[in-house]
């Protein structure tokens, strides 16, 4: 069975914070994928990053970066230097190879000035 | 290019209707998701189509049910609507159905009164 846990469920940060969301996943299968959503107010959500299961290696993409760990099945996220902009829910998912997506239950940051 | 398009992007049925929901996948996309999202359940998978087929289905009622055109646009059918139904309805393209990731809709938000 998939399964995607995001611990927190709301987090509030001042503008300039580093932040990091958390995403465990669970999976029996050996080929799957990783990705990383962003919902803002206005509902639509925005893909944000695509890690396979035999890729570990991290990425930074401007002030984004994230941590994937197949020993802790986590895939989790920072945000460095906050803004404003960032506020949103952002939703981690997992898919199998072949299977529909997973999503988890969001976490709801929030960035104050 | 364009985006995942969605119509009507609100809707306003009574309990016992059925609704028909839209959506335009991203030109060269074939396969096409559907989703369901309340603030209690989170983001739910409805189902996936693929080359006019459904490939996939999520846990919910025969109530609900889509199809997929040649062009790869779908329709989602939910029939003897309930006020439990109300929620956003989000659709996802992607290019195939292993690992690539999904553009989603700016979704239909669906209020059963």
């Amino acid at each position: 069975a998939q399964k995607v846990t995001q611990a927190q469920t709301e987090i509030s940060v001042v503008e300039k914070e580093d932040v990091t969301l958390d995403c465990v996943y669970e999976t029996r299968d050996t080929t799957y994928y990783l990705f990383w959503y962003k919902q803002p107010p206005s509902g639509e959500l925005v893909f944000l990053i695509r890690r396979n299961s035999f890729d570990e290696q991290n990425e930074i993409s401007g002030r984004y970066s994230w941590n994937f760990q197949k020993s802790t099945s986590s895939f989790n996220f920072t945000i460095t230097a906050s803004q404003v902009v960032d506020s949103a829910v952002y939703f981690c998912a997992l898919r199998n190879y072949g299977q529909n997506f997973v999503f988890g239950p969001g976490t709801r940051l929030s960035v104050l000035p | 290019k364009a985006g995942v398009t969605q119509t009507p992007r609100y809707l306003i049925k009574t309990r016992g209707q059925q609704v028909t929901l839209s959506c335009s996948p991203i030109s060269g996309h074939r396969s096409v998701s559907w989703y369901q999202q309340t603030p209690g359940q989170g983001l739910q998978f409805l189902f996936e189509y693929f080359s006019e087929t459904q490939r996939n289905k999520g846990n919910f009622p025969g109530r609900f049910s889509g199809r997929q055109f040649s062009n790869s646009r779908s329709e989602m059918n939910v029939s003897t609507l309930e006020l439990g139904d109300s929620a956003l309805y989000l659709c996802a393209s992607s290019l195939g159905r292993g690992e690539k990731e999904q553009y989603f809709g700016p979704g239909t938000r669906l209020t059963v009164t």
